[in-house]
């Protein structure tokens, strides 16, 4: 069973902190990866897609990626109360282009 | 660029009674997916089109729920007869294939009372 998982939270930071959200996956041979956000009564918007070990940085946001240790994680740099919503981990998980999905993570950054 | 748009964005039914979704993709996306999700849950994959080909419809409950992509383009999902547990949001989401990211309409909130 290829399975991805997020702690599902709340995840609490001041407005200004750092957000560290994670995600990990088991199938080895995933390719691709992806984090969306979702707010409330939303659907998911892509925020990044990372498919090579490091980091990839867009704005106040960085995706890491490591493979060896299948886990792929989301920093938000300079929270911001809009950041508040719930955070969806997704893996291509294989060569049937399966996309896997998290239950996703609450984020709640306060002002 | 236009988004993927769905419509409607809401329809309430009552047990028994039909009920269809439209969607259309991203202009050039050959690959269209529906989803349904839960409160509190992750999207759940329901049926995968490569253009008009269903490619992954092994989630999709064939003995009320069936869907289309006609000239592969506009895809349309129905639910016949809808039951109580159906109520959830249904989302279409279109990329261009292979390891390209989803991107998401704005989905349809079903409630079947």
């Amino acid at each position: 069973q290829k399975e991805v998982e997020q702690n599902s939270g709340p995840l609490s930071v001041p407005e200004g902190a750092i957000a560290s959200l994670n995600c990990t996956y088991s199938d080895r041979g995933s390719q691709s990866f992806f984090w969306y956000r979702q707010y409330s009564g939303k659907s998911p918007e892509l925020i990044m897609s990372i498919y090579s070990n490091g980091d990839k940085e867009d704005g106040r946001f960085t995706a890491q990626l490591n493979k060896a240790s299948q886990y792929v994680s989301l920093l938000i740099r300079d929270s911001q109360p809009s950041d508040s919503a719930t955070y969806l981990c997704a893996v291509n998980a294989g060569n049937n282009r399966k996309l896997i999905w998290g239950l996703g993570t609450s984020l709640a950054v306060n002002p | 660029e236009a988004g993927v748009v769905q419509s409607p964005r809401y329809k309430i039914i009552e047990k028994k009674q039909p009920v269809a979704f439209w969607c259309n993709p991203i202009s050039g996306h050959n690959t269209l997916y529906w989803y349904l999700q839960n409160l509190g849950q992750g999207p759940e994959l329901l049926i995968r089109y490569e253009n008009e080909e269903a490619v992954d419809d092994s989630q999709l409950p064939k003995d009320r729920f069936s869907a289309e992509r006609l000239k592969g383009v506009d895809s349309t999902l129905k639910i016949q007869p809808a039951e109580l547990g159906d109520s959830a949001v249904y989302l279409c989401a279109s990329s261009l294939g292979g390891d390209s990211p989803l991107h998401f309409g704005n989905g349809t909130r079903l409630t079947v009372t």
